[in-house]
């Protein structure tokens, strides 16, 4: 069974950092995609970074871009978002997603965590 | 980039149909497969529809969708209605760099 557990969440004050964690598991992720996806409260989703199976290809919405850091551990199957510079207009739930076909980046999350809410506040 | 639109809400009495529509700005909506999710409140989304009009693992077959060319635009039909499909809907594309969302629709059952 896939499993997407995020982690790292919680309260910081605008300029701080954090560093959000997704721990996966039942499917081999070191050639799948991720893609990280967020949703402010009361608002819809959007979609905020993607890295391919062997982080050769990196990808950022433009408001992240410079801010933001995706990673991707797989030896030991971590996804990873660095967060620095944060603002309040990045507070949300971040979710970590599976793109849908192994060794393959095309923009389709197929599986989704429960995500971690990040909360930006002075 | 592209946008994609939908309706903010949509409402409809168990055991109707309701077809809800995402339309695309610019480039063609049959370019880049566009994606179906769901999302419960209190719950993360989960994939309905993939690849235009597939439906992924265990969804069941009262959802179908379908591109229409001449509107540019994706449409996704939910039939025999029921109190479990109340909802926000979200479709979802992608090009070579991006991966693009629609506004969501709440979906009402009552």
């Amino acid at each position: 069974e896939v499993q997407l557990v995020e982690s790292g969440g919680g309260l910081v004050k605008p300029g701080g950092s954090l560093r959000l964690s997704c721990a996966a598991s039942g499917f081999s992720f070191s050639t799948f995609s991720m893609n990280w996806v967020r949703q402010a409260p009361g608002k819809g989703l959007e979609w905020v970074a993607s890295i391919d199976s062997t982080s050769t290809y990196i990808y950022y919405t433009d408001s992240v871009k410079g801010r933001f850091t995706i990673s991707k551990d797989n030896a030991r199957n971590f996804l990873f978002l660095q967060m620095d510079s944060l603002r309040a207009e990045d507070a949300a739930i971040y979710y970590c997603t599976r793109d849908i076909y192994e060794r393959r980046l095309i923009f389709l999350p197929d599986y989704w965590g429960q995500g971690t809410l990040v909360t930006v506040s002075s | 980039n592209f946008m994609l639109t939908q309706p903010h809400s949509v409402s409809e009495s168990p055991g109707k149909t309701v077809t809800i529509s995402c339309t695309r700005n610019s480039g063609s909506i049959a370019t880049d497969y566009v994606q179906w999710y769901q999302q419960r409140p209190g719950s993360a989304p989960t994939l309905v529809i993939y690849e235009h009009n597939r439906r992924s693992s265990g969804v069941p077959d009262r959802f179908s969708a379908s591109i229409d060319y001449s509107s540019n635009s994706a449409s996704l039909t939910i039939s025999r209605l029921m109190t479990e499909d109340e909802a926000d809907y979200y479709c979802q594309s992608f090009n070579y760099t991006h991966l693009v969302f629609g506004g969501g629709t709440k979906l009402t059952v009552l």
